[in-house]
C-alpha cells in the first residue's frame, strides 16, 4: 500500500498562475482533508470531504477549491496564486469508522509563490 | 487567544535526559487529545492518543488535566532519534468530521 501520496513535492508559481495539487489514497478511507502549514504555525484546515461527491470548507478556504469525484482522489486547486499561499500543503485521510480514528498524512507539497 | 498553545522551544537536552512538554487548550468541550510527531520537512505522524486516566507507551507518558485544560508529554531516557517537533492536537466532538486543531509545536533537540 502506498498510503497517501501527493504530487508534486515542490512547485514555484508566479503570482496569478493556477495549479492543482494532487492527493491520492489507496486505503479506501472516506474522509480526506487538506491542510496548510506556515513556518512556526500549526496546521490549518483548508477543505475536507466525508466521501465522494461531498466537500466542505475548513478554517482557511479562500483562494482554494476542491473536488471529490472518487474515493481515492482529492485534488486542491489554486486559481490565482498569491504570495500568501506560499506554504507546505498536507493531504490527510482517515477511515471514519470511529469519531476519533487516526488521520494519516501525505508527505506534503512545498509551494512558493513569487 | 490560540485554541491550542505550546511552548515553541527549542528544548535542548542530552541523551538520557527526561523532558516534559505542556500544552493548553481553550475549548473546554474538547473530547479527544493527541500528540503528533513531525520530523524536519516531513509530515506529522501520530505519536499517541491521550486518555483521561493518562497513558504510557514505552518511554512516552501522556497525561490530561481537563480541569486545567492542559495536556502533557513526558519523554524518559531521551534518544537522538527523539529530536523532532511535537504537536499537541485537540479535537472537539463534531460528529464524524473529526476536526483536529493543531498547536504550533514544541521543538526538541537531543544531543550526544
Amino acid at each position: 500500500n502506498a498510503g497517501v501520496t501527493q504530487t508534486p513535492k515542490f512547485r514555484i508559481l508566479k503570482i496569478g498562475q493556477s495549479m492543482t495539487l494532487q492527493c491520492a489514497q489507496d486505503m479506501n478511507h472516506n474522509y480526506m482533508y487538506w491542510y496548510r502549514q506556515d513556518p512556526g504555525m500549526g496546521l490549518k484546515l483548508i477543505y475536507y470531504s466525508v466521501g465522494a461527491g461531498i466537500t466542505d470548507k475548513g478554517e482557511v478556504p479562500n483562494g482554494y477549491n476542491v473536488s471529490r469525484s472518487t474515493t481515492e482522489d482529492f485534488p486542491l486547486r489554486l486559481e490565482l496564486a498569491a504570495p500568501s499561499q506560499t506554504s507546505v500543503y498536507f493531504c490527510a485521510t482517515r477511515s471514519g469508522r470511529t469519531s476519533t480514528d487516526t488521520q494519516y498524512f501525505g508527505p506534503g507539497t512545498r509551494l512558493t509563490v513569487l | 487567544r490560540k485554541e491550542v498553545e505550546q511552548d515553541p522551544g527549542p528544548f535542548n537536552v542530552p541523551e538520557g535526559a527526561t523532558v516534559a512538554f505542556n500544552c493548553t487548550y481553550s475549548n473546554s468541550a474538547s473530547q479527544s487529545f493527541f500528540w503528533y510527531r513531525q520530523d524536519c520537512r516531513k509530515e506529522p505522524k501520530l505519536l499517541m492518543s491521550v486518555y483521561s486516566s493518562g497513558n504510557e507507551d514505552g518511554r512516552f507518558t501522556a497525561q490530561l488535566n481537563r480541569a486545567s485544560q492542559y495536556i502533557s508529554l513526558l519523554i524518559r531516557d531521551s534518544k537522538l532519534s527523539d529530536s523532532a517537533t511535537y504537536l499537541c492536537v485537540v479535537s472537539p466532538f463534531s460528529g464524524g468530521y473529526n476536526k483536529l486543531i493543531f498547536g504550533a509545536g514544541t521543538r526538541l533537540a537531543v544531543h550526544p
